[in-house]
């Protein structure tokens, strides 16, 4: 079936970019997306991107797509400890919404 | 809006009880969704409703788990009997498009 996957693991510095890679396979997906999880609560949606999109900006996010290649990415410029959560990828393609494992960020001071 | 809200936010049961978890989607949302996060297994569709008809089920892992969606505005999923496995976080998120917003969750602890 189609898959979603993402790595499992980052630590970054405070001040540093962090940037969190994504790969997906299906080819019809619509919409990818970015959710961020802090501990004991729900996903909340950061940034999402169209298909026919190649990159979004949002403060210090960065979203790049990759279609050809089925990448997505997540920059985040100048991470705070605050970014520290756990990160989802997600996509889109007629009714179904396929997520990742998550990535855990990590950010030392 | 307040968001999706999910109740209760904990639950500690014993084995062979019956749980009830309950959620109440964003106002004007015709989808709801059923997820279970577990470290193992990540997180899973169970199910999702399109204006209150269930569309997919094939998430449900077994009979023991049903859910239903009365009207637009509440929804539960229930577990009867529940096993220690069931243990996790379940969460219920809704949308109207094409993004879907999650409620706080439901943490199961079933002993």
């Amino acid at each position: 079936g189609e898959d979603v996957e993402q790595s499992l693991f980052l630590s970054v510095r405070e001040g540093d970019s962090s940037v969190i890679n994504c790969t997906y396979t299906d080819s019809s997906s619509t919409y990818l997306y970015w959710y961020k999880q802090e501990p004991g609560a729900g996903l909340q949606l950061l940034t999402y991107i169209f298909s026919n999109m190649d990159m979004k900006q949002d403060q210090r996010l960065t979203v790049l797509l990759n279609k050809k290649d089925k990448h997505l990415s997540l920059r985040i410029a100048d991470t705070q400890t605050g970014d520290s959560a756990i990160y989802f990828c997600a996509e889109r393609s007629r009714d179904d919404m396929r997520f990742g494992a998550g990535t855990r960020l990590t950010v030392k001071p | 809006d307040a968001g999706v809200i999910q109740s209760p936010r904990h639950e500690v049961t014993e084995m062979g009880q019956e749980v009830t978890l309950r959620c109440k989607p964003i106002s004007g949302h015709d989808y709801l969704f059923w997820y279970r996060q577990t470290m193992m297994r990540g997180l899973e569709l169970l199910i999702y409703f399109n204006n209150n008809v269930p569309i997919d089920d094939s998430g449900m892992p077994e009979d023991r788990f049903s859910a239903k969606m009365p009207n637009a505005s509440f929804s539960t999923l229930k577990i009867q009997p529940s096993e220690p496995r069931d243990s996790a976080v379940y969460f219920c998120a809704s949308s109207s498009g094409n993004i879907q917003y999650f409620g706080a969750g439901t943490r199961l602890s079933v002993l």
